[in-house]
């Protein structure tokens, strides 16, 4: 069973538009969530956070939604930039355990 | 992040060969985590680890795989007698706690022959 759901294997955004990611998770008792980005090759770096008592945080072009009733993250990046090209993945803290969603291939092109 | 250091990058087995990978955490980090990435697929939970201690191995396979974290020293996951199908990049993430962020380093890519 998937806890974890990132249903958008890929997604082509042009630069400077803003890149939208989606993920959805299971269990609304599942508090705290974090954004990944990688690249081939590399380790995840750590991008963004949110915790359940809060419906938005903000770094710079990085903005994550939390729509607890719906269960529902989002990764808004504006304005998209060609570096911005990875894989991204969405992660919960299941007890003590970071969960990872399949990952959304994002491809910025100009 | 460059804090979290892992060696080998790249190690090549033959089948039946032991593998050692290392991983060092973030100066004042205690939590370890070790994931293991197939190609083409998602990075999955393997073992989590305090020091001294196994917290969480519910996603360690129960033979050839094991976990320590000593009171000195890095992390270690060592897989014995291993197979091609453990071929992965394998790894690891420290944390200072539970529900905060946790750093990944480079990775470790296994390939089994």
């Amino acid at each position: 069973d998937q806890q974890v759901k990132q249903n958008s294997p890929s997604l082509s955004v042009q630069e400077g538009r803003i890149s939208i990611l989606n993920c959805d998770y299971t269990n609304s008792m599942f508090d705290y969530f974090l954004w990944y980005k990688k690249y081939p090759a590399e380790g995840p770096t750590f991008l963004i956070s949110i915790s359940s008592i809060k419906d938005k945080n903000e770094d710079g072009r990085f903005t994550v939604f939390l729509n607890k009733s719906a269960k529902h993250l989002s990764l808004h990046i504006v304005p998209s930039q060609p570096g911005d090209s990875a894989v991204y993945f969405c992660a919960i803290f299941n007890t003590d355990k970071l969960i990872f969603g399949t990952g959304t291939r994002l491809q910025v092109f100009p | 992040n460059a804090g979290v250091m892992q060696n080998p990058r790249h190690l090549v087995r033959r089948r039946g060969q032991e593998a050692r990978l290392r991983c060092s955490p973030m100066k004042g980090h205690s939590h370890v985590y070790w994931y293991r990435q197939l190609p083409e697929e998602g990075l999955k939970f393997m073992v989590y680890l305090q020091k001294e201690n196994i917290i969480d191995e519910s996603g360690m396979p129960k033979e050839r795989f094991s976990a320590e974290f000593p009171k000195e020293g890095p992390s270690i996951l060592r897989i014995q007698q291993v197979v091609r199908g453990d071929s992965a990049a394998y790894f690891c993430a420290s944390s200072s706690g539970l529900n905060t962020e946790a750093f990944f380093g480079q990775g470790t890519r296994l390939t089994v022959v």
